[in-house]
Order: structure tokens, then C-alpha cells, then sequence
């Protein structure tokens, strides 16, 4: 089974601060992806990436950044958080098949992170 | 550009009910569709996708949907629910767009009364 984990799954964080969510798989998956998902809206593309130390900008990157120094592994920093990144955050991964937009993607199971 | 719209934000049926979820999406070129579900507080997990293989697909726990091109519709089903149906579930398109891969639509809740 493919599993992805997050390294926390709740984080209180305050105004400015820089916070850092982990993400790691375990089936040496080419892409890997960040998202925000708030109710109503669904989720939404923060970064993605298909290969070590390569990222793409999704649809909301203002105010994050990404860190992919080894496949496994996938960041997403906040360099300063702002009440309005209080969201759940999750990480996915999808196998190198057919294609970045057709491939199944596994999702951890969320980190919902606070900022007061 | 894609688009995926979910019709209805809540849908609630009774134990052994039928269950219909509402998919309409818009694509330029032959989609992938995909559902996915997520129990609370877990991740996402992929009930079935739709690949251009048939048209109709059949999913994880007693899921299916059928892709109806005519109607641009990718309905999710299931002929009785169970309570442990309840769920968010998200439908979600192909993209061809840069910078993102998978267009989500914004979720239908399913409640299931006994």
C-alpha cells in the first residue's frame, strides 16, 4: 500500500512565525503535490513538484514556498504566517503513468494547522 | 479550460437508500474523472476513475459512476447506503492546464440516517 504521512496532523502556530509542514512517501513517487482545502471551496493547488529540487506554482502559492531535496520527501513553508493560512493542508503523490493531470494521486491525511 | 461542477453541497438519504452524487464537468480535450472520498478527519482516498476504458466504472465499496458524454456528466452511485457511507466525496477532472494537475470540485457531504 502506498502511504503517505504528514508530520503533524494539528499545529497551532501564531502570526509570523515561519512554520514548516512535512510531507513523506513511501513508493518512490515522481510527483508530488501540496494543497489547502477550506470548507466551500474544496481543494485548492498550492505547489506541486515531478522531480528533486523542480517545483511548479499551483493555483494559491502567494505566501508559501516548497522544498524537495530528496524524492521521498516534500516541504511547505510558510515564511510567515498570516491568520488566513489556517486551512487543513494536504500532501499527495502520484505515480509516473500516463501523465501529471491523469495519474492517481495518494493523499496523507492532513495537517489542520492554526494560526492565532 | 476544465471545470468541474458538484451539484448540492449536503445530500442526505436514509440507510439503504440509493445514493446520487452529481459530477457536471467541461473539458476541450477527452477527460480523465476521478472521485474521491475522505472520512472525517482523514486524507483522500480514490474511489474510482474514469479513463476512457468504459464507461462504466466501478469503484471501491459498492461504487460506480458513469461517464456520459453527451451530458458531461459523471455521476457517482450507490444502490443502498450505509452508515458508514457518510463522507465527504470529491469529484475531479484531467487538467491541461500549467500549473495544476487535478481540478477538484468544492465537495458533496453525505449524511446517512438510520
Amino acid at each position: 500500500d502506498v502511504k503517505v504521512t504528514q508530520s503533524s496532523r494539528y499545529l497551532v502556530k501564531r502570526t509570523g512565525e515561519k512554520v514548516f509542514l512535512e510531507c513523506v512517501q513511501d513508493m518512490d513517487h515522481e510527483n508530488m503535490f501540496w494543497y489547502r482545502q477550506d470548507p466551500g471551496l474544496g481543494l485548492r493547488l498550492i505547489y506541486f513538484s515531478y522531480d528533486v529540487k523542480m517545483k511548479e506554482k499551483g493555483d494559491i502559492p502567494e505566501g508559501y514556498s516548497v522544498s524537495r531535496e530528496k524524492k521521498e520527501r516534500f516541504s511547505l513553508i510558510l515564511e510567515s504566517a498570516s491568520t488566513n493560512q489556517t486551512s487543513m493542508y494536504l500532501c499527495a503523490s502520484s505515480t509516473p503513468g500516463s501523465g501529471i493531470s491523469t495519474d492517481t494521486q495518494y493523499f496523507g491525511p492532513g495537517t489542520r494547522l492554526t494560526v492565532l | 479550460a476544465q471545470s468541474v461542477t458538484q451539484l448540492g453541497s449536503h445530500v442526505s438519504v436514509s440507510e439503504g437508500a440509493l445514493v446520487l452524487l452529481r459530477c457536471n464537468y467541461s473539458s476541450s480535450v477527452p477527460p480523465y474523472l476521478f472521485w474521491y472520498v475522505q472520512y472525517p478527519n482523514q486524507g483522500l482516498q480514490l474511489l474510482l476513475k474514469y479513463t476512457s476504458a468504459a464507461t462504466l466504472v466501478k469503484g471501491i465499496n459498492g461504487f460506480e459512476a458513469e461517464f456520459k458524454k453527451s451530458e458531461t456528466s459523471f455521476h457517482l452511485t450507490k444502490p443502498s447506503a450505509h452508515m458508514s457511507d457518510a463522507a465527504e466525496y470529491f469529484c475531479a477532472v484531467s487538467s491541461n492546464q500549467a500549473g495544476t494537475a487535478l481540478i477538484f470540485g468544492k465537495g458533496t457531504t453525505l449524511s446517512v440516517s438510520s
